[in-house]
């Protein structure tokens, strides 16, 4: 396992299209996140799983927004009706339980909305 | 609201000098406190973190310093080497629950050679 693999690395789509990403975490990680980033701004939590559950969801995340993570393991992020405003770069990071926050970062996945 | 502050924006220090980046915070909930290295096209890379109960963690030619009765932590890179040059963010997690990380809007550290 040579750490968090996000795909695509990079997506162009156009206004009103709908995309997904994937994240296939480090493998015995129970914890994974989604944080999007912005030019000249740090990582913003999304949304976190523990296993399989969903637990906690940012206000960041509109209804146009979800994500999944069936059996505890890989993950996908879906943007419904994409705006411009959704261009950036979207995170995943994964880690286990009780590290005091130290998450493993994938390279992430740049979204351009035209 | 920034809950993690970093105020300078970028930092340019010659090789073999001391860099020091500096990182406030608000939330007093914050448990712990973490520094990432970011290169361009790349996700942010652990560096070292610190727990509210220490002073100081110390890592190789890094050590990252927190006082929490002035809510600031400052990240020291003793002797600084060219390959340092990169984006690092300060980022915070509070107590129990996700360990969700706060972030700051991130400091850019050059190392000339």
């Amino acid at each position: 396992d040579t750490g968090v693999s996000q795909d695509p690395r990079h997506k162009i789509t156009k206004r009103g299209q709908n995309v997904t990403f994937r994240c296939d975490p480090i493998s015995e990680h129970n914890r994974l996140y989604w944080y999007r980033q912005t030019l000249g701004q740090g990582p913003e939590f999304l949304t976190y799983f523990q296993n399989e559950a969903q637990l906690e969801k940012s206000r960041l995340l509109s209804d146009r927004f979800s994500a999944e993570r069936p059996k505890g393991s890989f993950s996908t992020l879906e943007i419904q009706r994409t705006e411009q405003g959704d261009s950036a770069m979207y995170l995943c990071a994964s880690s286990p339980t009780g590290t005091g926050g130290t998450a493993f970062f994938g390279q992430g996945t740049r979204l351009t909305v035209v | 609201d920034q809950q993690v502050k970093q105020n300078s924006p970028s930092l340019s220090v010659q090789e073999g000098r001391i860099s020091i980046l500096n990182c406030d915070y608000t939330n007093s909930m914050f448990d712990y406190f973490l520094w990432y290295k970011k290169y361009p096209a790349e996700g942010p890379t652990f560096l070292i973190s610190i727990s509210s109960i220490k002073d100081k963690n110390e890592d190789g030619r890094f050590t990252v310093f927190l006082n929490k009765s002035a809510k600031h932590l400052s990240l020291h890179i003793v002797p600084s080497q060219p390959g340092d040059s990169a984006v690092y963010f300060c980022a915070a997690s509070p107590q129990g629950g996700s360990e969700k990380l706060v972030f700051g809007k991130g400091m850019k550290l050059t190392v000339n050679p």
